[in-house]
């Protein structure tokens, strides 16, 4: 079955740009919705975004000028790019495929912690 | 704050029935499914009751969900140990044009 994993560095400093890639493997990226979603150290869920394979994006507004997600369907990935981070970034950064825009999150990756720190 | 308000805590001894509610508004709940997620201590969430009350192959029928307004409720019945855990709640915001959570429920089973 489909399986999504997270990468890139676990450390960021303050003012810098956070950088992640998910890769899809077992399955295809095309014709399905994939997302990132963040949740800080001891609190909730909150979803930062989401591509559509063909690359069209929605974000969330309280991130959007920050944010940029990208696809690579050849690889069969997607990327986040966060920039300005503060200590407030500082979370585990989960990628998530739904197969329609307002549909659901299955399967997530497992998540990968990103702390912002000098 | 979450756009989505849940119980911040619930518990239950085994074999009990709890319930979890998810209140929205118009936006979101009202206008669009939703979807209840459970994170099992240190792992990723999982989903666990999708478009409102279905639930995904491998959830036992001990999961319900329901939906109603601008409301939605988990219930799970025969609590057991394992589903101690943090449960989300989910729905499309047509005003925010993206997901909203609520905040989680830590579910104790006494």
């Amino acid at each position: 079955q489909v399986q999504l994993q997270e990468s890139g560095p676990g450390l960021v400093k303050p003012s810098e740009t956070l950088s992640l890639t998910c890769t899809v493997s077992g399955g295809s990226i095309n014709n399905y919705y994939w997302s990132w979603i963040r949740q800080p150290p001891g609190k909730g869920l909150e979803w930062i975004g989401c591509i559509y394979y063909s690359g069209s994006t929605n974000y969330n507004p309280s991130l959007k000028s920050r944010v940029t997600i990208s696809v690579d369907t050849s690889k069969n990935q997607f990327s986040l790019k966060l920039n300005s981070v503060t200590a407030a970034d500082t979370a585990v950064y989960y990628c998530a495929r739904s197969q329609w825009l307002a549909n659901w999150f299955d399967p997530w990756g497992q998540g990968t912690l990103v702390t912002i720190s000098s | 704050q979450s756009v989505l308000t849940q119980p911040p805590s619930a518990s239950g001894t085994p074999g009990q029935r709890v319930t979890i509610s998810c209140s929205g508004s118009s936006s979101n709940i009202g206008g669009n499914i939703v979807n209840w997620y459970q994170q099992l201590p240190g792992t990723a969430p999982t989903l666990l009751i999708y478009k409102n009350s279905q639930r995904p192959s491998g959830v036992p029928d001990r999961f319900s969900g329901s939906k109603s307004g601008t409301s939605a409720s988990l219930a799970i019945s025969g609590l057991q140990s394992e589903d101690e855990a943090d449960y989300y709640c989910a729905a499309w915001d047509d005003s925010l044009n993206g997901w909203v959570f609520g905040g989680g429920t830590k579910l104790n089973v006494l």
